[in-house]
């Protein structure tokens, strides 16, 4: 049951355009929503989060987007520029019985910024 | 200040083997959390370790199972291979446990043939 879903597993934008990426979640018990960005060969790096009881954060380029009442949230790049080409993970934490905090990932959405 | 540095990079065991994954976690950082990446798919939560104790752990059988040092290093312990423990390991350190503070290491990609 997967609890954090990317249903686009691949994106083309161009150059200096808009991308969305979009991310649905299932579980109420989220609290925090957070964007990685991995490029291959390399570890996640932590792009951009959104507490629950917020529904907009913007960083430079980069604004995320939270609907709870549709429990989805969107990434929003603008512009985008060949550099952003690479997988964006979507994850979302709950916090375990054990007191610890732990991430449910999505699959990943594909960038492809073309110059 | 460095990073999280895992090692090895990449690595090739028979099914039935145990293998061990190390991470070294960024300075000043004391949790460490670890995440099984299978091919086309998200990083799945395992466990996290923090001040030495694990306090959290995902869906994963007791062959999977952690250490971490005095010096916040882990490692990673899996028996039994199977071939669908095939996958990227990935290692993040952390300050007392917050997730946002994650840093992550490369990986290390494990094929069991």
């Amino acid at each position: 049951d997967q609890q954090v879903k990317q249903n686009s597993p691949s994106l083309s934008v161009q150059e200096g355009r808009i991308s969305i990426l979009n991310c649905d979640y299932t579980n109420s018990m989220f609290d925090y929503f957070l964007w990685y960005k991995k490029y291959p060969a390399e570890g996640p790096t932590f792009l951009i989060s959104i507490s629950s009881i917020k529904d907009k954060n913007e960083d430079g380029r980069f604004t995320v987007f939270l609907n709870k009442s549709a429990k989805h949230l969107s990434l929003h790049i603008v512009p985008s520029q060949p550099g952003d080409s690479a997988v964006y993970f979507c994850a979302a934490s709950a916090r375990s019985g054990a007191g610890s905090y732990q991430l449910t990932f999505g699959k990943g959405t594909k960038l492809s910024v073309i110059p | 200040e460095t990073g999280v540095t895992q090692s090895p990079t990449h690595l090739i065991k028979t099914r039935g083997q145990q293998v061990t994954l190390r991470c070294s976690s960024q300075s000043g950082h004391n949790t460490v959390s670890w995440y099984q990446q299978a091919l086309g798919q998200g990083p799945q939560f395992i466990f996290q370790y923090y001040r030495e104790e694990e306090n959290g752990r995902g869906n994963f059988p007791p062959r999977f199972s952690g250490l971490q040092f005095p010096n916040y290093s882990s490692e990673l312990n899996v028996n039994a291979l199977e071939l669908d423990d095939s996958a990227l390991y990935l290692c993040a350190s952390s300050l007392g446990g917050l997730f946002y503070g994650y840093t992550f290491g490369s990986g290390t990609r494990l094929t069991v043939v």
